[in-house]
């Protein structure tokens, strides 16, 4: 069964830090990859997902398959930044696992 | 935009309860998840074209339509005090299985007592 896992339910940085969201899976096909972004007292988003290979918003997000990893990075921290995260992993055409997620605090 | 109805709702243990949600235009899936307090959405299933395509691990007692007209709905029979949860529904434009757009809605706050 696919899992994904977020090992880090709080990340602190200072504005202006470098960020690094780790997402790890367990699958054993080829997935498809997602991160969503969830700002306070606002719905679900779809932030980018690793087929697209795009920066949003300065963050990307590379599929390593030999660690099956797919952190999440920005270079340099926004106030604006502080969110919660989720990675997801979709197999096939359906179905769809979330990790726990990430809340990141971006201190000023 | 999506929309869900209601916002809240609070039910009993062993009622029935249907949730609502309004996709959006032009989107061809709708896809259903609970989320736990401090937890991460949970797949339930995922409906294309009407037809139910993929589902997690959830039992039967938790159903749901899709309309043509972009609307769905999620139906749980037998409610448990473990189904209190905020219930998300994510509209979708898939194409050749690949997602092109996807758009959550708000949620309904279920509370059973």
């Amino acid at each position: 069964a696919q899992r994904v896992t977020q090992p880090e339910k709080l990340l602190s940085v200072f504005k202006g830090a470098p960020v690094e969201l780790k997402c790890n899976y367990s699958y054993s096909g080829s997935p498809e990859l997602f991160w969503y972004v969830q700002y306070s007292r606002q719905r679900l988003q779809l932030l980018l997902r690793h087929i697209s290979r795009e920066s949003i918003k300065g963050f990307t997000a590379d599929l390593n398959k030999g660690e099956t990893s797919f952190h999440l990075k920005k270079p340099f921290a926004q106030e604006e930044d502080s969110a919660m995260y989720y990675c997801a992993l979709k197999v096939g055409y359906q179905k769809v696992t979330f990790g726990t997620g990430t809340k990141l605090q971006v201190i000023p | 935009g999506v929309t869900q109805s209601p916002t809240h709702l609070i039910k009993t243990r062993g009622q029935q309860v249907t949730l609502r949600c309004s996709s959006q235009s032009g989107h061809n899936t709708v896809s259903w998840y609970q989320q736990a307090l401090g937890q991460g959405p949970q797949f339930i299933f995922q409906y294309y074209r009407e037809e139910e395509n993929g589902r997690g691990n959830f039992p039967p007692r938790f159903s749901g339509l899709q309309f043509p007209n972009d609307s769905s709905e999620l139906n749980v029979n037998a409610l448990e005090l473990d189904d209190s949860a905020l219930y998300l529904c994510a509209s979708s434009l898939l194409l050749a299985g690949a997602m092109i757009t996807q758009y959550f809605g708000p949620g309904t706050r279920l509370t059973v007592l």
